[in-house]
């Protein structure tokens, strides 16, 4: 069964600090994809990355930064010098390919609250 | 408009009303997908639709009624709703092909408050 897993419920920190958000996923198939969200308090969720499971190779956009490791079934992700803007709930994701739907299946998120 | 757009944004409802949400996307995307999201919950699959067909009824209460007439508008109708049933309802579209995951665009979804 798919699962993903965000253990950090709530993470607050003062602007400027670096911050990880933990994603820990489970799945069977050997295909699949990964992905993060942002949720500002707009309520809309915004595209972040996409990964899929045959690139292990660790991506850098901005301040943003992913760490995947398949090894540990994680997917990481790092805001370098935080800023209050990234306050939002931060969701993890993954689907699995070849079904008959493009399902997401999503972690609960993660609030991140930066502080001025 | 460009994206994915949701109306209303907010809706307060009674539990005898009848009220649709309506979703529309702009990316020439050919799925369309409708989520919901209750507080302290993950968000939850609700049905998804593929070239105007119905591909996934995720055990949803039949007081949900969607609807896709074409692949870039597609509609919830709500009908006899319970308190438990207030969330933010969210849409999103992807392209869809065979054996290939592509990315869901969300829409700001519609804040769905039942009295």
């Amino acid at each position: 069964a798919q699962k993903v897993t965000q253990a950090q419920t709530e993470i607050s920190v003062v602007e400027k600090e670096d911050v990880t958000l933990d994603c820990v996923y489970e799945t069977r198939d050997t295909t699949y994809y990964l992905f993060w969200y942002k949720q500002p308090p707009s309520g809309e969720l915004v595209f972040l990355i996409r990964r899929n499971s045959f690139d292990e190779q660790n991506e850098i956009s901005g301040r943003y930064s992913w760490n995947f490791q398949k090894s540990t079934s994680s997917f990481n992700f790092t805001i370098t010098a935080s800023q209050v803007v990234d306050s939002a709930v931060y969701f993890c994701a993954l689907s699995e390919a070849g079904g008959a739907t493009n399902k997401l299946i999503f972690g609960t998120g993660t609030l991140l609250a930066v502080q001025p | 408009e460009t994206g994915v757009t949701q109306t209303p944004r907010h809706l307060v409802m009674g539990m005898t009303n009848k009220k649709s949400l309506k979703c529309e996307q702009h990316l020439g995307h050919n799925a369309m997908y409708w989520y919901k999201q209750s507080a302290k919950k993950p968000l939850e699959l609700m049905f998804v639709y593929n070239f105007k067909e119905q591909t996934e009824n995720n055990s949803v209460p039949s007081r949900f009624s969607p609807e896709c007439p074409n692949s870039s508008h597609l509609f919830l109708h709500l009908h006899t709703l319970q308190p438990e049933d207030s969330a933010l309802y969210l849409c999103a579209s992807s392209t869809r092909l065979a054996g290939v995951v592509d990315t869901q665009y969300f829409g700001p979804g519609t804040r769905l408050t039942v009295l």
